[in-house]
């Protein structure tokens, strides 16, 4: 069985540049939900991907943007990335949307200069 | 608003007793409450999962409580290892009805250090 994967592993942008993370969900998982962690911090949840379609959105601005493939691997889009942007963002997936147990990634280390 | 709180200083034991943790939540009803163990640098691993009607669960070293009129959860780990050194992550999911099924709201964490 394989577990969550994400690429890249660290990545260095300039403010107002644009930023494609990519998440392999686990196994037989057909949903993907995205978190940021900044420093500190517990991870924030940004917005959740089920069966290829948004089911959930926190409280981040709409150039945080998703997608999730026929294969449930899933891709977190940030335009205009800002110096606060700077975190690791992490992807976690789990059998269904009713499932709560969530199976997370190492995570992507995003840093904006 | 809602709100969840952990310890936000390190806690420090020694090696066999038990460690504590705490996390307190307000303005919300949880379906269920989770506890994550994160490593420096890497993602959160599930440890254990409790749902509102239950009062206690138990995995091995782990025990979890769950009173929802304090609105409390405590996190122990009996006799401690320095192999458990890690921050842990207290987790609120709603429930079904109330959108977003499986959204976790995390608490900051708490570090735990054990030392031999």
């Amino acid at each position: 069985e394989t577990g969550v994967t994400q690429s890249p592993t660290h990545l260095i942008k300039t403010r107002g540049q644009q930023v494609t993370l990519r998440c392999s969900s686990q196994s037989g998982h057909n949903t993907v939900s995205w978190y940021q962690q900044a420093l500190g911090q517990g991870p924030q949840f940004i917005f959740q991907y089920y069966r290829e379609e948004e089911n959930g959105r926190g409280n981040f601005p709409p150039r945080f943007s998703g997608l999730q493939f026929p294969n449930y691997s899933s891709e977190l889009n940030v335009n205009a990335l800002e110096l606060d942007d700077s975190a690791l963002y992490l992807c976690a997936s789990s059998s269904g949307t009713g499932s709560y147990e969530q199976y997370f990634g190492p995570g992507t280390r995003l840093t904006v200069t | 608003s809602q709100k969840i709180e952990q310890n936000s200083e390190a806690l420090n034991i020694q090696e066999g007793k038990t460690a504590t943790l705490t996390c307190n939540y307000t303005n919300y009803s949880p379906a269920y409450l989770q506890w994550y163990r994160q490593d420096p640098g890497r993602g959160p691993v599930f440890l254990l999962l409790i749902r509102e009607n239950e009062k206690e669960k138990r995995k091995e070293r782990l025990k979890v409580t769950f009173d929802t009129t304090l609105k409390q959860s405590l996190f122990h780990i009996t006799a401690s290892q320095p192999a458990d050194s890690a921050t842990y992550l207290c987790a609120l999911v709603r429930g079904s009805g109330s959108g977003n099924t499986g959204k976790l709201i995390f608490g900051q964490g708490t570090t735990l250090q054990v030392k031999p």
